[in-house]
């Protein structure tokens, strides 16, 4: 079974850095065409693609967030880090991970449960 | 960048058929993918590569486009299809994945 985790602050204060990360378990980061993505969804508005990396480590982003992000495998085989440097109130969100599968241009599916970054001083 | 637009809102009676659309420029010669988002809940797909379904995702949700619309239909709506519902795509030209604006379905 596919399954992934977010985990990560519930508050940061403005101008801080976010470092999510997501733990996956039920496939391998390594396998080829297997890749993690990033969304966000502030509360009450619609879902916002982040970045993504693939199982060559190659990684896409979002190009109105790409100098503040950063993703990366973790130390552990089966995570995945995501930062975004710079916070402000308006990157209040949830933040998902999901599993995009047979390349980096496919689907998201499954997604995590999310987890609540709530940025204020 | 690519710019998906999906109608705020559809309202719906019971055992009826809700059509979700989603507008984009040449939208047609991309694979669209469509997910739902209950209250509270993660998204799920539900749709992916224009008309297929995932496994465990009845048939009375399909997919089908033109050229610049794509359109999720769920057929004899039940309650428990009132969602948010998302159309999702990759833009080879930005280099990124892209969302539409969201539809909320309402089951009357």
């Amino acid at each position: 079974q596919v399954t992934l985790r977010e985990s990560g602050p519930a508050l940061v204060k403005p101008t801080q850095t976010l470092t999510l990360t997501c733990t996956v378990s039920g496939f391998s980061l390594d396998t080829r065409g297997m890749c993690v993505t990033w969304i966000r969804q502030p509360p009450g508005k619609a879902l916002e693609w982040l970045a993504l990396i693939d199982w060559d480590g190659d990684s896409y982003y979002n190009t109105s967030l790409k100098t503040r992000l950063s993703i990366s495998k973790g130390t552990s085989k089966n995570q995945v880090v995501l930062k975004m440097t710079n916070l402000d109130p308006v990157d209040t969100a949830t933040y998902y991970c999901a599993r995009i599968s047979g390349g980096h241009v496919n689907w998201f599916d499954p997604w995590g449960q999310g987890t609540l970054v709530i940025v204020s001083s | 960048s690519y710019v998906l637009t999906q109608p705020p809102s559809v309202s719906v009676a019971p055992g009826q058929t809700a059509r979700v659309t989603c507008g984009g420029n040449n939208i047609g010669d991309k694979n669209v993918h469509w997910y739902q988002q209950k209250s509270g809940q993660a998204p799920l797909l539900v749709v992916y590569d224009d008309s297929d379904r995932p496994s465990g995702i009845p048939d009375r949700f399909s997919g089908s486009g033109s050229v610049n619309t794509a359109t999720l239909t769920i057929s004899r709506v039940e309650d428990g299809d009132e969602a948010d519902y998302y159309c999702q795509v990759w833009d080879s030209s930005s280099g990124h994945h892209v969302f539409g604006t969201g539809t909320r379905v309402t089951v009357l």
